[in-house]
């Protein structure tokens, strides 16, 4: 099956700074790569999504990059907030519309003022 | 929309109970997924159901989980008997057809003394 890892386990940025944080997954078709914001005590909400038809999706001041030949994804935050601060999952299928995910485990994320 | 509903919001039992934990998926979603989060171990997907149907199981740890979704607005996540290390946040999702996107409730946090 899918196995999906994401480093860092853990990030602290400067606020106004840009935080990175990568994803690499096994299975070649795998076509849609979602990442999901998770804050303290809370629910994981979905932030952006990307298919594997398209290179680069941008909202914002998050975006997301996908290299299909590396089988790699990352997740681009610009201009940090305090309120960025979360946990940020990784996730990815190979059945778009099936919606079996698997997660990565994790990164935390911690802007400082 | 009131979002996807778990209760209980906290459940506190003793090994060997039966606890049970309950999910209304939002309105029009087909899919419905329980997933189990834990330091250790991250999100970890034990069941979903396609249109009331269960697909796949093979996250559920044991026999001692079972889940049933009786109608397109209800299911629930049985464990009997409890033991210690089922302590964790239980998330029910749901999704519409033809979208990945999950929607994920508040979560159950269970704590087996």
């Amino acid at each position: 099956g899918e196995n999906v890892e994401q480093h860092p386990s853990t990030l602290s940025v400067q606020e106004g700074d840009s935080a990175v944080i990568k994803c690499t997954y096994s299975d070649s078709a795998s076509n849609y790569f979602p990442w999901y914001k998770q804050e303290l005590g809370k629910r994981p909400q979905l932030i952006i999504d990307i298919r594997s038809n398209v290179g680069e999706k941008k909202d914002q001041r998050i975006a997301v990059t996908l290299n299909k030949t590396a089988k790699h994804f990352s997740l681009h935050i610009t201009e940090t907030q305090p309120e960025d601060s979360a946990v940020y999952f990784c996730a990815a299928t190979t059945n778009f519309g099936n919606e079996k995910l698997t997660f990565g485990t994790g990164t935390r994320l911690t802007i400082i003022p | 929309d009131a979002g996807v509903i778990q209760s209980p919001r906290h459940e506190v039992t003793e090994m060997g109970q039966e606890v049970t934990l309950r999910c209304k998926p939002i309105s029009g979603h087909n899919s419905l997924f329980w997933y189990r989060q834990t330091m250790m171990r991250g999100l970890e997907l034990l069941i979903y159901f396609n249109n009331n149907v269960p697909i796949d199981d093979s996250g559920m740890p044991e026999d001692r989980f079972s889940a049933k979704m009786p109608n397109a607005s209800f299911s629930t996540l049985k464990i009997q008997p409890s033991e210690p290390r089922d302590s964790a946040v239980y998330f029910c999702a749901s999704s519409i057809p033809g979208a990945a996107a999950l929607h994920f409730g508040n979560g159950t946090r269970l704590t087996v003394t």
